[in-house]
């Protein structure tokens, strides 16, 4: 079946620190590939995404780019802030499966002032 | 523009007991999924509307578990017998069509005492 793995946390950086959280899936079909963020006490959102091979989501800094042949999807921020501090959840769906998405258990990071 | 909105907020019930949990999607989103998201895990899928009709419901873990959204909008997600077990927050997502993206409700927080 469809699994996503993510780097364990907690991640804890300083602020300007470089963010790299790994992402990598297994997909029994053409997956899109998602990261969610869950900031503290909100629901999650949706970050960014990237729906074929090579292809580079980015949105607030954050960025990933699908990689079809390790089968990864990292997520990077050359300098993070406070204000990023949540669990990011990586995620895939399958067009075939109409969308339903598998996600992975969450990264919590913690950036300090 | 609302959002999704699910009620309750928190629900504290007894083992046995029958819950209701309740999810407004966003107007005019005709695709709806619900999924549990168990303590330091990502969420896990139950089951897909479109429109009035179950797509998908692979993810419903047993026979206790059943949704409804009758008239294509509202839905429910209802629990007989509840058991420790099943406490978790239940996440609302609604997406304009299949495979769009997914936007998620706050969830509902369910204790089994």
């Amino acid at each position: 079946g469809d699994s996503v793995t993510q780097m364990e946390g907690p991640v804890t950086l300083s602020e300007e620190a470089f963010l790299t959280i790994n992402c990598t899936y297994t997909a029994t079909g053409y997956p899109s590939l998602f990261w969610y963020v869950q900031y503290p006490g909100e629901g999650l959102q949706l970050l960014l995404k990237a729906t074929k091979a090579d292809d580079k989501g980015s949105n607030k800094g954050f960025e990933a780019t699908y990689r079809k042949e390790t089968t990864s999807f990292h997520l990077e921020k050359g300098s993070v802030q406070v204000s990023d501090s949540a669990v990011y959840f990586c995620a895939l769906s399958i067009y075939t499966n109409a969308g339903k998405s598998t996600f992975g258990d969450g990264t919590t990071l913690t950036v300090k002032p | 523009g609302a959002g999704v909105s699910q009620t309750p907020s928190n629900k504290v019930t007894e083992k046995g007991k029958y819950v209701e949990l309740r999810c407004d999607p966003i107007s005019g989103h005709t695709a709806l999924y619900w999924y549990r998201q168990s303590l330091g895990q990502g969420p896990e899928f139950l089951i897909y509307f479109q429109g009035t009709g179950a797509a998908d419901d692979s993810g419903l873990p047993n026979d206790r578990f059943f949704a409804v959204r009758p008239e294509g909008s509202v839905s429910t997600l209802k629990i007989q017998r509840t058991e420790r077990g099943d406490s978790a927050v239940y996440l609302c997502a609604s997406s304009l069509a299949g495979y769009d993206t997914q936007y998620f409700g706050p969830g509902t927080r369910l204790t089994v005492l």
